[in-house]
């Protein structure tokens, strides 16, 4: 199973700064197959970034991935007031498919 | 656009079953692979099955192997989750989630979620 690790648990930023989220695998992740959701309070996951680094349907250019192998980031930016939500990176290449413990990216 | 509405949650005593259901719409169901995935309260996501288009290829978590079983019925748009043995830690809302091709298992939509309580 691979087990991801987000770091930090959680991120106090204020609207308008630069949002820096990891995401650490326990083994390489093959075809950079990692994604990120956000979700809000009381929402549905939402997906935000696929394939490491390619942006979902919809979602604003102010967030974007990065990594491979075992390394992978989300960055926001310019953080607006909607953005602030829990953040989940998740690996779909494995079964098991698993998730970080998630960013909590709250509002300074 | 697409939606996915569960159904079927509820409380229910440890060791009981229940019968969970997502009707699907939107979308052509049939050529998608779809999944369950769970959240307890206050915690994060984790996944619990998958089933390909075809229900040629279905995976569980190790956590629900042989007490769940997901199936879908391609003429109705529906996807079910039966659960049998229930404990107190199965305790959660679950998510209907969409795959985003047939079989792929990159998740790209979810549902509102169906609550389930385990508790005598």
């Amino acid at each position: 199973e691979i087990v991801l690790t987000q770091s930090p648990d959680t991120l106090s930023l204020s609207p308008g700064e630069r949002a820096t989220l990891s995401c650490r695998a326990s083994q390489s992740i093959s075809r950079n197959y990692l994604a990120w959701y956000e979700q809000k309070c009381g929402q549905a996951p939402r997906l935000v970034i696929h394939g490491a680094s390619s942006r979902a349907t919809g979602i604003p250019d102010r967030f974007s991935g990065s990594g491979s192998g075992t390394d992978f980031t989300l960055t926001i930016s310019r953080l607006e007031p909607e953005d602030f939500a829990v953040y989940y990176c998740q690996q779909y290449a494995n079964s098991p498919i698993t998730f970080g413990q998630g960013t909590r990216l709250e509002i300074k | 656009e697409v939606h996915l509405v569960e159904s079927g949650g509820g409380l229910v005593q440890p060791g009981r079953s229940l019968r969970l259901s997502c009707a699907a719409s939107g979308f052509n169901f049939n050529n998608h692979a779809m999944h369950w995935v769970r959240q307890a309260p206050g915690k994060g996501l984790e996944w619990v099955s998958s089933i390909s288009w075809n229900s040629g290829n279905i995976l569980y978590a190790d956590s629900v192997k042989g007490r769940f079983t997901i199936s879908r019925d391609n003429a109705n748009n529906s996807l079910y989750l039966q659960m049998t043995s229930l404990r107190t830690e199965d305790m959660a809302l679950y998510f209907c989630a969409r795959a985003e091709c047939g079989g792929c298992w990159l998740i790209d939509y979810l549902g509102q979620g169906t609550l389930v309580t385990v508790s005598s």
